[in-house]
């Protein structure tokens, strides 16, 4: 079955700290996923995709299939980066419009 | 262009009244989909739609209805609303052409039932 697992509901981190927010997913075939940020009370949008290998707002996130991980990372965590996050797994049954959801990691970030 | 919109913002209702949420999006686009979003919960998929006449279940799809008679418009129907029904749902929509599946997502619909 297709899964995505983010283990932490919650990071706090201070100011200029590196950042790492994990995600795992299960699917046995090639993965299609994403990175969904969600600031206080706006609508989800698209962060990155692991196809593009694009670097936004300074994050990245690298796919690791022997591990079947997609870790958002950034090495110095600004203030307005402070959101929720969201790990999302493009679902290849039913829909292929649709994405699987992790639970969602609230970042917090200290000045 | 507008992207999705979503109305209304927010709503409340009582146990047992039904309502409708609206969706609509002017990209063209063939999918488009229904979460709600609970804290601690993420996102599920409640109905979705590959296109015009053509809907199917998603995971948590008790309680609510849709139809899609347009590419434009998909709305939601609560029937008869339960406080288990208290989220922030979300509308989305997708192609599969040049933004390759992303979704791009209205901006909420608060709904309390009490």
């Amino acid at each position: 079955a297709q899964r995505v697992t983010q283990p932490e509901k919650l990071l706090s981190v201070f100011k200029g700290a590196p950042v790492e927010l994990k995600c795992n997913y299960s699917y046995s075939g090639s993965p299609e996923l994403f990175w969904y940020v969600q600031y206080s009370r706006q609508r989800l949008q698209l962060l990155l995709r692991h196809i593009s290998r694009e670097s936004i707002k300074g994050f990245t996130a690298d796919l690791n299939k022997g591990e079947t991980s997609f870790h958002l990372k950034k090495p110095f965590a600004q203030e307005e980066d402070s959101a929720m996050y969201y790990c999302a797994l493009r679902s290849y049954g039913g829909s292929q419009g649709n994405l699987i959801f992790g639970k969602g990691t609230k970042l917090s970030v200290k000045p | 262009n507008a992207g999705v919109t979503q109305t209304p913002k927010f709503q409340v209702l009582k146990t047992g009244q039904s309502m409708t949420l609206q969706c609509a999006q002017d990209m063209n686009h063939e999918y488009m989909s229904w979460y709600r979003q609970d804290p601690g919960m993420g996102l599920r998929l409640i109905h979705y739609s590959v296109g015009a006449g053509i809907t199917d279940q998603g995971e948590v799809p008790n309680g609510y209805n849709v139809s899609r008679s347009t590419t434009e418009d998909f709305p939601l129907r609560l029937l008869s609303a339960a406080p288990s029904q208290t989220s922030v749902y979300f509308c989305a929509s997708s192609s599969s052409g040049t933004s390759g599946y992303e979704q791009y997502f209205g901006p909420g619909t608060r709904l309390t039932v009490t």
